[in-house]
Formats: C-alpha cells, structure tokens, sequence
C-alpha cells in the first residue's frame, strides 16, 4: 500500500531564508508524487509533479523537489522564501492503477516571518 | 477557461436536512472525486467515480450520497446521517488513460464551506 508521511504540521522560516519542507513516500511500485500548495479557503493547486523523467523537478513560484528512491523522499525546496509563500503544502503520491486515487500527506503549514 | 467550480462557497446546514454540494467541471475529465479537509489533516476521500453513471465509495462515506449522470457533474449529498458534517469539502478531476488508470495530477476547485447552524 501507499503512504505519505510530512514531517512537521508546522515550519517557520524568515523572509529571505531557506525553505524546506519534508516528504518521505512508501510504494512498492515506482511512484508518481506531486506537491501541492493550498491557500486560505481556496482548493488545491499542483506545485510540481514527478513521473520519473527526471529526479530534480522545478515547479512554479521558484519552488524545486527532488526524487530521492533510496531515502525513500521527495523534499520541496525554495532558496529564498516570500511573505507570499505563506500556506499549506501537501506531499501526495498517486500509483498507476485503475483507481486513480492519490494519497496526501497530513500536510505542512508554512509560516514566513518579517 | 477550463476548470472545476463548486457551489456554493458557504452552506449551512440544519439538524435532520440533507445538502447538496455542486461539482461542475468543463476539462472533459473521465474522474472526479469528493474529499473532506478538516483543520490540521489532510484530505479524505468521500466517494470517486471513474465514468458516467458508475461510483465507488472512498475511505468515509459513511453519510454520503453521490450522483454521476454526466460526465461534467459529479454532487455530493451531506445526509442526516452524517454527525459530523462541519469540514471543507473539495471537488477534483483527473483525466484517464485508454488504460483505465491516471498518473496525471488532480485538478481541484475552490471548495465549498458546510457548518451546522
């Protein structure tokens, strides 16, 4: 079966800092995994996706994950946090099946401070 | 353009009254799906479907109801029978593969709000 852990409900960065944000998968099949941003009262909107072209994938707004297979892990990054990073971001993994269901992760509050 | 709009964006609810929850989506996706969001979790899945008029129940349908008689349209019922309907629900849409499967991310509205008045 398939799972999503996010470690840490809650991150708090600086303005102009790193941000990283964790996500560690289980799949007994190569996974396809996606991170995705939500803003308050607002739905879900795709961030970045992996289907295994390439283990480093930029997504929008200047954020970046990468594939790890042998850590298990799908980390999004962004060098340089803005205020309007502030949100909730979702780690999900879907598994080619013919249920096309994506599993989330419990999801990670990012809070940026002045 | 194309998208998924859910209505409406607020809906109360009265004790003993079922509510009906609007997914509209015009990607000409084959899969839609219903999620419950509540505070500090992440998303639920209530019910899927995969093709017109066929659907299959998520991890909590418990006090669900829902209908796919075209392929644009996929609503939820809130029934009575679900205690604890307060939450955030979320509409999304997937296209499939001749296949029957997707790896194509999901495609989300804007939810819709229900609180108990």
């Amino acid at each position: 079966a398939q799972s999503v852990t996010q470690l840490g409900s809650h991150v708090s960065v600086s303005e102009g800092a790193l941000v990283l944000l964790r996500c560690n998968y289980s799949s007994s099949v190569p996974p396809y995994l996606f991170w995705y941003v939500q803003y308050p009262n607002q739905g879900l909107q795709l961030l970045l996706k992996y289907t295994s072209a390439a283990t480093l994938v930029k997504g929008i707004n200047g954020f970046e994950a990468e594939f790890k297979k042998s850590e298990t892990s799908f980390h999004l990054t962004k060098p340089s946090a803005h205020m309007s990073d502030a949100a909730e971001y979702f780690c999900a993994v879907s598994v080619y099946s013919s249920a096309s269901k994506i599993i989330f992760g419990s999801g990670t509050r990012l809070s940026i401070r002045p | 353009d194309g998208g998924i709009t859910q209505s409406p964006k607020y809906l109360f609810r009265k004790e003993g009254q079922n509510v009906t929850l609007s997914c509209e989506q015009n990607l000409n996706h084959d899969a839609m799906y219903w999620y419950r969001q509540d505070p500090g979790q992440g998303l639920r899945l209530i019910y899927y479907s995969q093709i017109v008029n066929d659907f299959q129940k998520g991890d909590i349908a418990e006090g669900y109801s829902v209908s796919r008689e075209k392929k644009e349209s996929f609503p939820l019922t809130v029934t009575s029978a679900q205690k604890n309907p307060t939450a955030f629900y979320l509409c999304a849409s997937t296209p499939m593969s001749p296949t029957g499967g997707s790896n194509q991310p999901q495609h989300f509205g804007d939810g819709t709000r229900l609180s108990i008045l």
